[in-house]
């Protein structure tokens, strides 16, 4: 089974901090990515990896920057917390390029800025 | 640009009766469509997927669904509901030609009581 774990499920930080959310992935997949998840809103992308050191924005990536230094590992970094940043950060990794292959997902880090 | 509709973002059922969650996409090429369920304080797992290989995909725990491309459509179903199938359920599609990245409906969450 494809396992997708992340550093912290929950995590407090004050306005103006710098945050490390860390997602390991042990299935040598080449596609790992973080999302957003806001109530109401769904999911959102905010940056995505198809290979160590590339990377790509999506659709918010606003406010946000990612790593990827080994290829079991993708981080997402707040540079300067702010409240608005608040939610649910969910990684994921997939195995192929291909557009039907399945996404698989991390249990979630609940960040709390305040 | 792709986008995923989810009717309802609240559906209430009653045990035993039938669960039916609505999603509509826009695309002008038939996508690949996934439906994911979310636990409560949980990551996303797949429920089943649309990959153009059927119409009436069978997925995981007695759901289904069925591509419609003139309704562009793919609601999901179960006859008979149980306890345990409350969740949110969250309706994505990807778009063959632009990459490995998901876009996501807003998700519905489903209320079962006794």
């Amino acid at each position: 089974d494809v396992k997708v774990t992340q550093s912290s499920r929950y995590l407090v930080k004050r306005t103006g901090e710098k945050v490390f959310l860390e997602c390991v992935q042990d299935m040598d997949h080449e596609n790992m990515f973080w999302y957003r998840q806001d109530p109401g809103l769904g999911l959102r992308l905010i940056y995505f990896s198809y290979d160590v050191k590339m990377k790509e924005k999506g659709d918010i990536p606003e406010g946000y920057s990612v790593s990827r230094e080994k290829k079991e590992r993708f981080s997402l970094i707040l540079e300067s917390a702010s409240t608005n940043q608040t939610s649910m950060y969910l990684c994921a990794s997939m195995g192929s390029e291909s557009a039907e292959d399945t996404q698989y997902f991390g249990p979630g880090t609940r960040l709390t800025v305040l | 640009a792709q986008s995923v509709t989810q009717l309802g973002s609240h559906v209430s059922v009653s045990e035993g009766a039938l669960v039916l969650l609505r999603c509509n996409y826009s695309s002008s090429v038939p996508p690949y469509l996934f439906w994911y369920v979310q636990y409560p304080n949980q990551g996303l797992q797949l429920l089943l997927k649309y990959t153009s290989a059927a119409t009436l995909v069978k997925g995981i725990n007695g759901f289904e669904a069925e591509f419609k491309k003139s309704e562009t459509s793919f609601h999901l179903t179960k006859p008979s509901a149980h306890m345990s199938d409350a969740a949110e359920y969250f309706c994505a599609v990807s778009d063959r030609q632009a990459g490995t990245a998901l876009i996501f409906g807003k998700g519905t969450t489903l209320s079962v009581s006794s």
